[in-house]
C-alpha cells in the first residue's frame, strides 16, 4: 500500500519567516503533485515534479523531489499572510490515481 | 492547465433521495476521470477511478451499489449518490486525465449536505 506522509501537519509561522514542509512516501514514484486548498474550495495545483532532481520555484514557494530517498519538501521563504492555506502532497498510484498526504494546515500571522 | 467543472456546486436533499454530480472536462478528452470525497478538516480519499466507456472501479470500502459512476463520453462523467444518508455530506471532487496530460485537473468541487 502506498502511503503519504507530510509533515508537519500544522504550522503556524510569522510572516517574513523561512519554513520547510516535507513528503516523504512509501514505494518508487517519479512524480510529486504539490496542492494548495483554501477553506471550502477545490485543489489548486502548484507543482508537478517528474523527476528526480527536480526543483520548481513559483513566488514565494520552492518544491524539489529526491525519488531515491522518495522526500519531497516545499519551501515557504519569506512568507506572507496570503500563503495561509491547507497544502497537500500527492503521488501517483496505480491507474494514476493520486495518494495524498493528510494535508499541512498553513497560518501566517504577522 | 485544462478546465474541469462540476455541477451543481452545492447540494442539500433530504435523506433517502438521490443525488446527480456532473464532472466535464471543458476543453480535452478525459481518458481517466476520478471521484474524491473530503470530509471536513481531512484528506482526499479516491472513491473509484472511471475510464470512458468501461465500468469504473471502485477503492475497497467503496459501495458500488450507492455510488453510481457513469463515464459515457471523454468529456463526461456522472456520480450518482443513491438513497443518501447524512453520513454521506461530505466534499466531492472530480479530477480528468487526458492522454496528454502529466496531471490531473481538479474540479472546484461539489458540497452535498442530507437532512
Amino acid at each position: 500500500e502506498l502511503k503519504v506522509e507530510q509533515n508537519p501537519l500544522f504550522l503556524s509561522m510569522q510572516e517574513g519567516k523561512n519554513y520547510t514542509i516535507y513528503c516523504n512516501y512509501s514505494t518508487t514514484s517519479d512524480r510529486l503533485y504539490w496542492y494548495r486548498q483554501d477553506p471550502g474550495k477545490s485543489l489548486e495545483s502548484l507543482f508537478v515534479l517528474l523527476s528526480n532532481g527536480a526543483v520548481k520555484q513559483e513566488g514565494r514557494l520552492m518544491a524539489s523531489l529526491d525519488t531515491k530517498a522518495r522526500l519531497s519538501t516545499l519551501h515557504i521563504t519569506a512568507a506572507v499572510h496570503d500563503l495561509s492555506a491547507t497544502y497537500f502532497c500527492a503521488v501517483d498510484g496505480p491507474g494514476y490515481a493520486l495518494n495524498f498526504g493528510k494535508g499541512t494546515s498553513l497560518l501566517v500571522t504577522p | 492547465g485544462a478546465v474541469v467543472s462540476q455541477h451543481p456546486s452545492r447540494v442539500i436533499c433530504k435523506s433517502g433521495t438521490s443525488v446527480k454530480i456532473e464532472c466535464r472536462s471543458l476543453d480535452f478528452q478525459a481518458t481517466t476521470m476520478f471521484w474524491y470525497r473530503q470530509f471536513p478538516k481531512q484528506s482526499l480519499m479516491l472513491m473509484a477511478t472511471s475510464n470512458e466507456g468501461s465500468k469504473a472501479t471502485y477503492e475497497q470500502g467503496v459501495e458500488k451499489d450507492k455510488f453510481l459512476i457513469n463515464h459515457a463520453s471523454l468529456t463526461l462523467s456522472t456520480l450518482t449518490v443513491t438513497s443518501a444518508h447524512p453520513e454521506d455530506s461530505s466534499f466531492y471532487i472530480c479530477s480528468a486525465r487526458g492522454a496528454y496530460y502529466n496531471e490531473q485537473f481538479f474540479g472546484p468541487g461539489t458540497r452535498l449536505t442530507v437532512l
